[in-house]
């Protein structure tokens, strides 16, 4: 049963353009979503988080949206740049559950091509 | 040092045997946590340490799975009787109480 789900194993980009990586999840009790980004051999790196409370967060050219009725939540990178190649993750935890363990979506392979 | 540090960062063994892979989280993280990732897929859940409190083994997907940390720091994940589909990335994280997790480099286990 997949809880989080991504459902574009890859999406290629034109620098300067804008990235929209795309999750679902299932479990209403989801109340904190992450994002990660993983390049070949590394493990994830946070990128960005929002709070079930929010439904917008901005850092830089990162920007997650959450849609709680459609239980879908989307990651805006504008500009694309070469560098932002790497594979995306969602993730979603229970924090007002007590616990903080993380459901990971598949991964989404993004390239940002010159 | 500064980030989550994880050994071996390769282990190849044979189906049968055991293996021990250690984690050494961000110094002063409460929170420790061991996940895997099999091949194309996303990273699975297997066990999560808060503080003194009773490790959440939910995720571990038989007994043959273990894991033990000491107080806040060092924690070793112990897989007994190796089968070829324990092959995989095990990844450690720590993090401070419901905060963002720190990941390690991975381990890549291959059981052959």
């Amino acid at each position: 049963d997949q809880q989080v789900k991504q459902n574009s194993p890859s999406l290629s980009v034109q620098e300067g353009r804008i990235s929209i990586l795309n999750c679902d999840y299932t479990n209403s009790m989801f109340d904190y979503f992450l994002w990660y980004k993983k390049y070949p051999a590394e493990g994830p790196t946070f990128l960005i988080s929002i709070s079930s409370i929010k439904d917008k967060n901005e850092d830089g050219r990162f920007t997650v949206f959450l849609n709680k009725s459609a239980k879908h939540l989307s990651l805006h990178i504008v500009p694309s740049q070469p560098g932002d190649s790497a594979v995306y993750f969602c993730a979603a935890s229970e924090l007002t559950g007590g616990g903080n363990k993380l459901t990971f979506g598949t991964g989404t392979q993004l390239k940002v091509e010159l | 040092g500064a980030g989550v540090s994880q050994s071996p960062s390769n282990k190849v063994t044979e189906k049968g045997k055991d293996v021990e892979l250690r984690c050494d989280p961000i110094s002063g993280h409460t929170a420790l946590y061991w996940y895997r990732q099999r091949l194309g897929q996303g990273l699975e859940f297997l066990i999560y340490f808060q503080g003194n409190s009773a490790p959440d083994k939910s995720g571990l997907p038989s007994d043959r799975f273990s894991a033990e940390r000491t107080g806040e720091s060092v924690s070793t994940l112990t897989i007994q009787r190796t089968q070829q589909e324990d092959s995989a990335v095990y990844l450690c994280a720590s993090s401070l109480a419901r905060s963002k997790q720190f990941f390690g480099p991975g381990t890549r286990l291959t059981v052959l």
